[in-house]
C-alpha cells in the first residue's frame, strides 16, 4: 500500500522568506510523487511531479523539490514566498506514473505574512 | 480549452436522497477519475473510468457508483445520502495515450456537495 504524510498541517512564514513543506512517503513500488496545490474555491493544479527521472525536481512559480530515496522524502520549498502562495498544498504519491489512482496526503496550509 | 469541468457547482440534499453529478474532461483525455474531499482533509479515490467500464475503485461502498458516455462525460451517483457524505466531489482526467508519456490527471474545480 502506499501512502504520505504531511508532517505539518499548517505552516506559517514571512514574504520574502524561504518555505518549506514536508512529506515523507511509503511505497512498495519506485513511486511516483507529486505536489499538488488548492486555491479557496479553485481546483487543484499540478505544482510538480516526480517519475523516476532527475532526483531534483522543479515546478511552476518558482517551487523544488527533492526525492530522497534514503529518507523516504519529498519536501516542497521555494526561495522566497509571495503573498500569492498562500493555500492549501497537497503531496500526493501514485504507482504508475499518475495514471491510477492518486493517495493524497492530509494537506498543509501555507500561510504568507505581510 | 476549457478544461475540466463539472456540474452543477453546489448541491444541497436532504439524508436518504439520491445525487447525480456530472464531469466533461479535457478536450482529448478518455478517462475520468472521480475524488472526495471532506471538509480539512486531502482528496480520496473513489473510482476510474475507462471505455465506458470502472477500471479501479478506492475504498467507497456500493452505495457510490459511476458512468462514462461514449464521448468520454461522466456522472457520480450517490445513492441513500448520509451527512457524513458531505463534501467537495472532484473529477480528474488523462489520456490513455498521454500516460505513456507520464502527463498526469488535471483537476476540475469540483461540486460542493452538502447533505442535510
Amino acid at each position: 500500500a502506499q501512502s504520505v504524510t504531511q508532517l505539518d498541517s499548517h505552516v506559517s512564514v514571512s514574504e520574502g522568506t524561504p518555505v518549506l513543506l514536508r512529506c515523507n512517503y511509503s511505497s512498495s513500488y519506485s513511486p511516483s510523487l507529486f505536489w499538488y496545490v488548492q486555491h479557496p474555491n479553485k481546483g487543484l493544479q499540478l505544482l510538480l511531479k516526480y517519475t523516476s527521472a532527475a532526483t531534483l525536481v522543479k515546478g511552476i512559480n518558482g517551487f523544488e523539490a527533492e526525492f530522497k530515496k534514503s529518507e523516504t522524502s519529498f519536501h516542497l520549498t521555494k526561495p522566497s514566498a509571495h503573498m500569492s502562495d498562500a493555500a492549501e498544498y497537497f503531496c500526493v504519491v501514485s504507482e504508475n506514473f499518475g495514471n491510477e489512482k492518486l493517495t493524497f496526503g492530509t494537506g498543509t496550509r501555507l500561510t504568507i505574512i505581510p | 480549452d476549457a478544461g475540466v469541468t463539472q456540474s452543477p457547482t453546489h448541491l444541497i440534499k436532504t439524508r436518504g436522497q439520491q445525487v447525480t453529478l456530472r464531469c466533461s474532461p479535457k478536450s482529448g483525455h478518455d478517462t475520468v477519475s472521480w475524488y472526495q474531499q471532506a471538509l480539512g482533509q486531502g482528496p480520496q479515490f473513489i473510482f476510474q473510468y475507462y471505455e465506458e467500464e470502472e477500471r479501479q475503485r478506492g475504498n467507497f461502498p456500493d452505495r457510490f457508483s459511476g458512468h462514462q458516455f461514449p464521448n468520454y462525460s461522466s456522472e457520480l451517483n450517490v445513492n441513500a445520502l448520509l451527512l457524513g457524505d458531505s463534501a467537495l466531489y472532484l473529477c480528474a482526467s488523462s489520456s490513455l495515450q498521454k500516460r505513456v508519456r507520464g502527463e498526469t490527471q488535471y483537476f476540475g474545480p469540483g461540486t460542493r456537495l452538502l447533505v442535510l
